[in-house]
């Protein structure tokens, strides 16, 4: 079965400082894709950024950046030069290639940002 | 609209009731999702849609939940006899059918049933 795993229900970080979000993952599959969504306190889900499993390079995306492990079977979110706007919930989810495609989802880390 | 629409924002019934939450997607995006969050939990799959395709249900909950999809655009998701338990946020998702396409998300239903 396929699982999501964030062990940090929340986090401080320091504006401008960079923080790093935990996410491991479980699949027996060879194909899979890797999500993280924002969702802010209005509610809405964000798409931030995405790893396919077959993917060589980390992904980036401006201050966003996965740092993918493989071996390790995770898929950590780096945020680099924080700021207050991402004080949010952040979800780590897969998804399976070729398959419904749905997602499935960590149980979210609150990020605290603070002046 | 430019993006994933839901209505009502938030709905609040009596146990026993039925509702019905409605999800209009983006134009031209095949595939339509429902998941539900519950309070502090992460997202939840219901439904899935994919074009005229059988939706694959295997994430209902109970055969209280029911969804549809009128001509591969609006979904209507069903629950039938509310409960206490159904008190959630149901979010709607569409996207293309490619493997890294990313899900968009809309607003979300919250429905609180008493």
């Amino acid at each position: 079965a396929q699982k999501i795993t964030q062990t940090q229900p929340g986090m401080f970080v320091q504006e401008k400082e960079a923080v790093t979000l935990d996410c491991t993952y479980d699949t027996s599959d060879p194909s899979y894709g890797l999500f993280w969504y924002k969702q802010p306190s209005s509610g809405e889900m964000i798409f931030l950024i995405y790893q396919g499993s077959y993917d060589q390079q980390n992904a980036t995306e401006g201050r966003y950046s996965l740092n993918f492990q493989k071996a390790r079977k995770s898929a950590n979110l780096v945020i680099s030069a924080s700021q207050l706007g991402d004080s949010a919930m952040y979800f780590c989810a897969m998804r399976r290639r070729g398959a419904t495609n749905k997602l499935i989802f960590g149980t979210g880390t609150l990020l605290a940002v603070q002046p | 609209g430019a993006g994933v629409s839901q209505s009502p924002s938030n709905k609040v019934t009596e146990k026993g009731k039925d509702v019905e939450l409605r999800c209009d997607p983006i134009s031209g995006h095949t595939a339509l999702y429902w998941y539900r969050q519950s309070l502090g939990q992460g997202l939840e799959f219901l439904i899935y849609f994919q074009g005229n395709s059988a939706p694959d249900k295997s994430g209902l909950p109970s055969d209280r939940f029911s969804a549809e999809r009128t001509g591969g655009s609006v979904s209507t998701l069903t629950i039938q006899r509310t409960q206490q338990e159904d008190s959630a946020v149901y979010l709607c998702a569409g996207g293309g059918r490619g493997d890294n396409n990313e899900q968009f998300f809309g607003p979300g239903t919250r429905l609180t049933v008493l």
